[in-house]
């Protein structure tokens, strides 16, 4: 199974700082990555897929890169929505595994 | 607009069964692959099974292969997770998503990222 690894498990930051949040795979697994927010009591949304594809409807402030191993998720000028879990997903190969979760809060 | 309503759980004595059933509507289901995924308490996201649009591919994870078994009914726009044999550590919300699958003129293509998902259902199982 691929092991998928984010940090850091959890984030405080200011309403319009710019956070970044990583993750790794055990394996390459490409360009086959989504992330995902999940506010609390909610189900998850997913924000990017294929690594760095924006989801229609999610503001442009969210952007994602990397490829093979290391991925990165940033958020340019948090705004109070923000503050939720972020969950990536590696979709290269069974079992779809996600990442631990990275909490974003309030600093 | 998509909505991915699950129902079925509730608390359930080791050993036990339930069926969680989703029902779907704001899109054509019989062109989508379907999943559910989990979400113990307080933790982090597992996949559990996944079921092509035909229901003739299927994928379980590994802890819950023998005892839970996936299916779908396109004529009422619902996907289902029989659960036997439960376990405490089967405790979760359990969410249906979608899939991104892409239709293509050859067929569908499933992408296994998971673009919509229903509020969940929670499975509590304890004596």
């Amino acid at each position: 199974d691929i092991q998928m690894t984010q940090s850091p498990s959890t984030l405080s930051a200011s309403v319009g700082d710019r956070v970044t949040i990583t993750c790794r795979a055990s394996q390459s697994i490409s360009s086959w990555l989504a992330w995902y927010q999940q506010r609390p009591g909610k189900a998850p949304k997913v924000l990017i897929y294929k690594a760095s594809s924006l989801e229609s409807g999610v503001p442009s402030r969210f952007s994602g890169s990397g490829s093979g191993t290391e991925f990165t998720l940033t958020i340019n000028s948090l705004q109070p929505d923000d503050f939720a879990t972020y969950y990536c997903q590696q979709y290269n190969s069974s079992p779809w595994t996600f990442g631990q979760g990275t909490k974003v809060e309030i600093k | 607009q998509v909505q991915l309503v699950e129902s079925g759980g509730g608390l359930v004595k080791p050993g036990g069964s339930l069926r969680l059933s989703c029902a779907a509507s704001g899109f054509t289901f019989s062109d989508y692959y379907m999943t559910w995924i989990r979400q113990a308490p307080g933790k982090g996201l597992e996949w559990v099974s996944y079921i092509s649009t035909s229901g003739n591919t299927i994928y379980y994870a590994d802890s819950v292969k023998g005892r839970f078994t996936i299916s779908r009914d396109n004529a009422k726009k619902s996907l289902y997770l029989e659960m036997n044999s439960l376990r405490a550590e089967d405790t979760a919300v359990y969410y249906c998503a979608r899939d991104h699958t892409i239709t293509m003129i050859q067929g569908v293509k499933p992408s296994y990222y998971f673009d919509f998902w229903g509020q969940g259902t929670l499975v509590t199982v304890s004596s």
